[in-house]
This record gives C-alpha cells, structure tokens and sequence, in this order.
C-alpha cells in the first residue's frame, strides 16, 4: 500500500529565509513522488516529481526535493521564501495504475 | 492550450437530490480521473478512467456514487440522494496515460454543499 505522511501541518517563514516541508512515505514498490501546490481558491499544480531518475528533483519556482530511500523521505526545501509562495503544499505519492495518494497538506504562511 | 474544465464551480443541494458533476479533460487525454477534498478527508481518490477499459471504482464512498465517461472524453461524476457528508470539493484531473509517471492535470474543481 501506498502513503505519504506530511509532518508539518503548518509551516511559517520569513521572507527571504529557507524554506522545508518534511515529507515521509510508504511504497510497497520504488515510489512515484510528487509535490503539488494549491493556491487559494486555485487548482492544483504540480511543483515536481520524481520517478527513479535523479534523487535530487528541481521543480519550478525555485523548489526541490531530495528523495532519500534510506529515510524513506520525499522533503521540499527552496533557499529563498517569497511572499508569493504561501499556499497549501501536498506531498503525494502514486501507484502503479496512477492513482495518487496524497498527504493531509502543509499550509506556508510567508512573512513579510 | 485549454486545461481541465469542470462545472458547475459551486453547487448547493438539498438532502436527497441527486446532483451530476461534470469534467472536460485536455483533449488527447486518455486518462481521467475523479478526486474529493473535504475538511475531514484530505484529497482522496473516487474513481479513474483509462481510454475505452472498464473504469476503476475502488475509491467511490457508496454505491450512491457513480461516474460515465462518453466518447473517451468528457465525464459525470452523479450522487444519488446526496448526503451532508458528501460535501467536498470535488477535482477532475486528466493525464496522458494512467502509468504513474505522467503528470495529472487538475481542474478548478466542484464545490458541492449539501444543505
């Protein structure tokens, strides 16, 4: 079975100063991860994934995610917040048929 | 290009309407699948489509909930006799093909209320 736990329900930053939101899963195979972020009153967007290829991930807006085996862990880290990036983050996790599992969501507050 | 389209955006009901949700995926997007976001849940998977196979059930709450896919292209999403329990925000998203290496593409998503 496939889960991601998300250990941060709420996450506050500085602008400017870094930013991490931990992620731990649980894959019955090698994992298909992603980090999607929603805006206020927005859809869903996808941040970045990974899928067996490079452990480090870039994604947009400054965003990556270093996936780790041995911490079975998925973290979003960006060296810089801007105000622009509060929002609600998921970590997810996916099976073999696609079927995304998601992670209860951390919510950023960036202050100015 | 255009991006996943869902409607209605809101929908209010009274207890034991049905309702029908409807979602239009990005064209060339063999996959389709359904999602709910309610406070008490998180986002959790109802349902996918993949081209012309028998869709994928195993996340619908209750036989109430029941979904279609015509054409290969656009979905409803109907609840029978709604509940106040199945008010949620409900998502649509598309993708290439369901192997889980392609991303999905979300749509604005329905909110449902049930009064």
């Amino acid at each position: 079975a496939q889960s991601v736990t998300q250990l941060d329900s709420h996450v506050s930053v500085s602008e400017g100063t870094p930013v991490l939101l931990r992620c731990n899963y649980s894959s019955s195979y090698s994992p298909s991860l992603f980090w999607y972020v929603q805006h206020p009153n927005k859809g869903l967007q996808l941040l970045l994934k990974y899928t067996s290829a490079a452990t480090l991930v870039k994604g947009i807006n400054g965003f990556e995610a270093e996936f780790k085996k041995s911490e079975t862990s998925f973290h979003l880290t960006k060296p810089s917040a801007h105000m622009s990036d509060a929002a609600e983050y998921f970590c997810v996790v996916s099976d073999l048929l696609g079927r995304l599992y998601f992670g209860r969501g951390t919510q950023l507050t960036v202050w100015p | 290009g255009a991006g996943v389209s869902q409607s209605p955006s809101n929908k209010v009901t009274e207890k034991g309407k049905d309702v029908e949700l409807r979602c239009d995926p990005i064209s060339g997007h063999t996959a389709l699948y359904w999602y709910r976001q309610s406070l008490g849940q998180g986002l959790e998977f109802l349902i996918y489509f993949q081209g012309n196979s028998a869709p994928d059930k195993s996340g619908l709450p209750s036989d109430r909930f029941s979904a279609e896919r015509t054409g290969g292209s656009v979905s409803t999403l109907t609840i029978q006799r709604t509940q106040q329990e199945d008010s949620a925000v409900y998502l649509c998203a598309s993708s290439l093909s369901v192997d889980r290496g392609y991303e999905q593409y979300f749509g604005p998503g329905t909110r449902l209320t049930v009064t």
